[in-house]
């Protein structure tokens, strides 16, 4: 079974504060990615990452950056948290194989509150 | 771009009833379509994708959806629905970048018994 974790399920940040969020997965999967989640917005995509050191910006990037320094491990970090980011953070990874089509594998999601 | 859009973003059925969630698809290239489902709590689960072939697709827990070009569609059923299925449903295509999902805003389902 695919299994990604995220480090945290609920996390309460203070405004201008330096956030880090980790996920890892333990299927050797090339990409990994980072979304977004907002009620009635669905996911929109942050960053993604399909290989070590490689990232690409998603459709949301502003405020964001990622780190990618073993295959398992993508870590999202919020330089100076803002309360317009308290939201549902989701990591997912893939395959790097006709990628595509291939499914991507959900993390339980880290809902993040910036006071 | 691709983009994929969900008509209705709360729909409710009786136990035991038609589940029909509807997704109209924008794609220039063939597109690679999915559905998720997300539980509660949880983070979201492949119900099923489209690639190629076969045009009907069967997924996990009855769930099938067809994919259907002339009408730019992919709409998810289930015969029967069950209380159990009551959760967050989303749409996704397949993004220009070729790694990543562009996703519909969501379907919320409820479930009357």
């Amino acid at each position: 079974d695919v299994k990604v974790t995220q480090s945290s399920r609920y996390l309460v940040k203070r405004t201008g504060e330096k956030v880090f969020l980790e996920c890892v997965q333990d299927m050797d999967h090339e990409n990994m990615f980072w979304y977004r989640q907002d009620p009635g917005l669905g996911l929109r995509l942050i960053y993604f990452s399909y290989d070590v050191k490689m990232k690409e910006k998603g459709d949301i990037p502003e405020g964001y950056s990622v780190s990618r320094e073993k295959k398992e491990r993508f870590s999202l970090i919020l330089e100076s948290a803002s309360t317009n980011q308290t939201s549902m953070y989701l990591c997912a990874s893939s395959p790097g194989s006709g990628r595509a089509f291939q499914t991507q594998y959900f993390g339980p999601g880290t809902r993040l509150l910036v006071l | 771009a691709q983009s994929v859009t969900q008509l209705g973003s709360h729909v409710s059925v009786s136990e035991g009833a038609l589940v029909l969630l509807r997704c109209n698809y924008s794609s220039s290239v063939p597109p690679y379509l999915f559905w998720y489902v997300q539980y509660p709590n949880q983070g979201l689960q492949l119900l099923l994708k489209y690639t190629t072939g076969a045009t009907l697709v069967k997924g996990i827990n009855g769930f099938e959806a067809e994919f259907k070009k002339s009408e730019t569609s992919f709409h998810l059923t289930k015969p029967s629905a069950h209380m159990s299925d009551a959760a967050e449903y989303f749409c996704a295509v397949s993004s220009n970048s070729g790694y990543a999902l562009n996703f519909g805003k969501g379907t919320s389902l409820l479930v009357t018994p």
